[in-house]
């Protein structure tokens, strides 16, 4: 059975750092990798996909990365802003299955 | 615009009632889902349907019934509501097992 973790929980930060975000799945026979924002009382927001056979992937400030052997991906996010704080899940899906297995998320705050 | 929608944004109603939840989506996907979030904000699969065909099933109460008229909607109805169904209920929907699009919940309160 897929487990998805993501430690720490929450993370507060002052304005300007990079930070790492990390995730940890327990089956590495994943088809894709998908890392979500979520801000207070609202949807998921997809932020980047990376597929099984890709090591990174890149937006803007954002690179997530990925080590199918290892179980685990990173998302890196470049000179935190106080709009970045959001609640960050990820999320894994098996090969050959619609379905997606999210860990509990991370709460980052970012201070001025 | 708005590429995944739902209906209705709050629901409150009283244990014991039916209700229902409605889902859109304009991408043009194959496959829709409804997701639980609980109040320790943990996202759960519920269900899933791809070219209005039920695919996954988690363990559901049977109180809950996914209905899917077309590709583009998929409704949830939940008989008999229970305090513990209090919750917030996501609909996404993807182009098979492609980058999954999520709406902007549906927050149910039973009282």
């Amino acid at each position: 059975k897929q487990e998805v973790t993501q430690i720490p929980a929450a993370l507060s930060v002052p304005e300007g750092e990079n930070l790492v975000l990390n995730c940890s799945f327990t089956d590495s026979a994943i088809y894709n990798l998908q890392w979500f924002r979520q801000d207070p009382g609202k949807g998921l927001t997809s932020l980047l996909l990376i597929q099984s056979s890709q090591r990174e992937q890149t937006s803007g400030r954002l690179n997530a990365s990925l080590d199918k052997s290892s179980g685990r991906s990173t998302l890196y996010i470049a000179a935190s802003q106080p709009g970045d704080s959001a609640t960050y899940l990820c999320a894994v899906r098996a090969g050959g299955s619609e379905k997606l297995v999210f860990g509990k998320g991370m709460k980052l705050t970012v201070n001025p | 615009d708005t590429a995944v929608s739902q209906t209705p944004k709050y629901l409150v109603t009283q244990m014991g009632n039916d209700k229902s939840i409605k889902c859109e989506q304009n991408l043009g996907h194959d496959t829709m889902y409804w997701y639980k979030q609980d109040s320790k904000k943990f996202l759960k699969i519920m269900f899933s349907y791809n070219n209005k065909e039920l695919i996954i099933n988690e363990t559901v109460p049977n109180r809950f019934s996914p209905k899917s008229p077309d590709k583009a909607h998929l409704n949830l109805h939940i008989n008999s509501l229970e305090l513990g169904d209090s919750a917030v209920y996501f609909c996404a929907s993807s182009q098979s097992t492609h980058e999954q699009y999520f709406g902007p919940g549906t927050r149910l309160t039973v009282t």
